[in-house]
């Protein structure tokens, strides 16, 4: 089984700042990573899929880059209501899907 | 507009039964992949299981041959009968849609427990 490995487990940020979180799969995936943001008592929100594709509705400053191994995800300018957890996605041809363990990210 | 609603969760012993239902409105679950997954306290979501139109079904090896998922066309509706239930079965079940899981329900919680 395909391992999602994604760092940091946590960040402390403040408004504005740029938000870098990294994925790592335990073999090559193409372009198959999404992303995900959950916050306290909500259900998770698809915010880019296909590692770079952003979900309709989504504000711009979010992006997501990547393939094979190594996948990132980028909010350019940290607002207040992005303070979240968030994960990244693999979903396989088996019908499988494996998330990531969550970035929590916090006000510092 | 989309919308999915969970239903049937509660306290359950262990070793014993629940079965979930998952309602949508506003697209068709017959054309799209359906799944179930869950969320333990403190824990990322865990995929558990998918309805694929045509019938094709898969299940985490955590959960198989323990739980079926199932599809009413005419309720527009899916299912995850749960049996054998264990503590590690705790969690917020949530229904979503699509293989990018692009909407999904408010979760319904699970409790086994003695």
């Amino acid at each position: 089984d395909i391992q999602m490995t994604q760092s940091p487990s946590s960040l402390s940020a403040s408004v504005g700042d740029r938000v870098t979180i990294t994925c790592q799969a335990s073999q090559d995936i193409s372009y198959s990573v999404n992303w995900f943001q959950q916050k306290p008592g909500q259900a998770p929100k698809l915010l880019i899929y296909d590692a770079s594709t952003l979900e309709k509705g989504v504000p711009s400053r979010f992006s997501g880059h990547g393939s094979g191994t190594d996948f990132t995800f980028t909010i350019t300018s940290l607002q207040p209501e992005d303070f979240a957890t968030y994960y990244c996605q693999h979903y396989d041809n088996l019908l499988r899907w494996t998330f990531g363990q969550g970035t929590k990210v916090e006000v510092k | 507009e989309v919308q999915l609603v969970e239903s049937g969760g509660g306290l359950v012993q262990p070793g014993g039964s629940l079965r979930l239902s998952c309602a949508a409105s506003g697209f068709t679950v017959a054309d799209n992949y359906m799944s179930w997954l869950r969320q333990a306290p403190g824990k990322g979501p865990e995929w558990v299981s998918v309805f694929y139109s045509g019938g094709v079904t898969s299940y985490a090896d955590s959960v198989k041959g323990r739980f079926t998922i199932s599809r009413d066309n005419s309720k527009n509706t899916i299912y995850l009968q749960m049996n054998s239930l264990r503590d590690d079965d705790s969690a917020i079940y949530y229904c979503a849609r699509g293989d990018y899981f692009d909407h999904w329900g408010q979760g319904t919680r699970v409790t086994v427990s003695s």
